[in-house]
């Protein structure tokens, strides 16, 4: 099945400066990656998604860019704000017929010192 | 309903009891997916229906977790002979269906077993 890692864990940034979160997964079928963004005790929202055809997407100060090749995609968060402290986890979903099932990367607590 | 319906928001039982969790999905969403978020993990896929009809329930745990689901709607999670290491935020999610990747999240249920 799918894997997905993500990697950092924890960062910390000053607002204002970037965030670069970054992916890899396994499956080389995978053709949809979203990213979901967890507030402290609430629940995962959808923020942004790329699918394998492209190669970014960007929303305001967000971003993604995949490299299918390599198999690994990556988040943006430019000019960064204390209220995009969260956690982020990236996804990716199998491209095999009947697919369905997004695997999440373990996430990352992201936390903008202002 | 407006969002994604679970209860109750928590649940705190004894070992070996078990449990029932509820899951509401948004109207006319006809795919409904099951989560299970530990602290400090990622999102583990448990198991996911279309309609009533679970294609996989592979992503269960063990033989004591069980999922309906009836007239298309509402799911039950359910968890007999509950463990320590069942202790989880369980989170239910539903989208348009299996094609439209976009999931909404509920809040969750917290989970402890004493």
């Amino acid at each position: 099945g799918e894997n997905v890692e993500q990697h950092p864990s924890t960062l910390s940034v000053q607002e204002g400066d970037s965030a670069v979160i970054k992916c890899t997964y396994s499956d080389s079928a995978s053709n949809y990656f979203p990213w979901y963004k967890q507030e402290l005790g609430k629940r995962p929202q959808l923020i942004i998604d790329i699918r394998s055809n492209v190669g970014e997407k960007k929303d305001q100060r967000i971003a993604v860019t995949l490299n299918k090749t390599a198999k690994h995609f990556s988040l943006h968060i430019t000019e960064t704000q204390p209220e995009d402290s969260a956690v982020y986890f990236c996804a990716a979903r199998g491209g095999g017929a009947g697919s369905y099932q997004l695997t999440f990367g373990k996430g990352t607590k992201l936390s903008v010192i202002p | 309903g407006a969002g994604v319906s679970q209860s109750p928001s928590n649940k705190v039982t004894e070992k070996g009891k078990d449990v029932e969790l509820r899951c509401d999905p948004i109207s006319g969403h006809t795919a409904l997916y099951w989560y299970r978020q530990s602290l400090g993990q990622g999102l583990e896929f448990l198991i996911y229906f279309q309609g009533n009809s679970a294609p996989d329930k592979s992503g269960l745990p063990s033989d004591r977790f069980s999922a309906e689901r009836t007239g298309g709607s509402v799911s039950t999670l359910t968890i007999q002979r509950t463990q320590q290491e069942d202790s989880a935020v369980y989170l239910c999610a539903s989208s348009l269906g299996w094609a439209n990747e976009k999931l909404f999240f509920g809040s969750g249920t917290q989970l402890s077993v004493l």
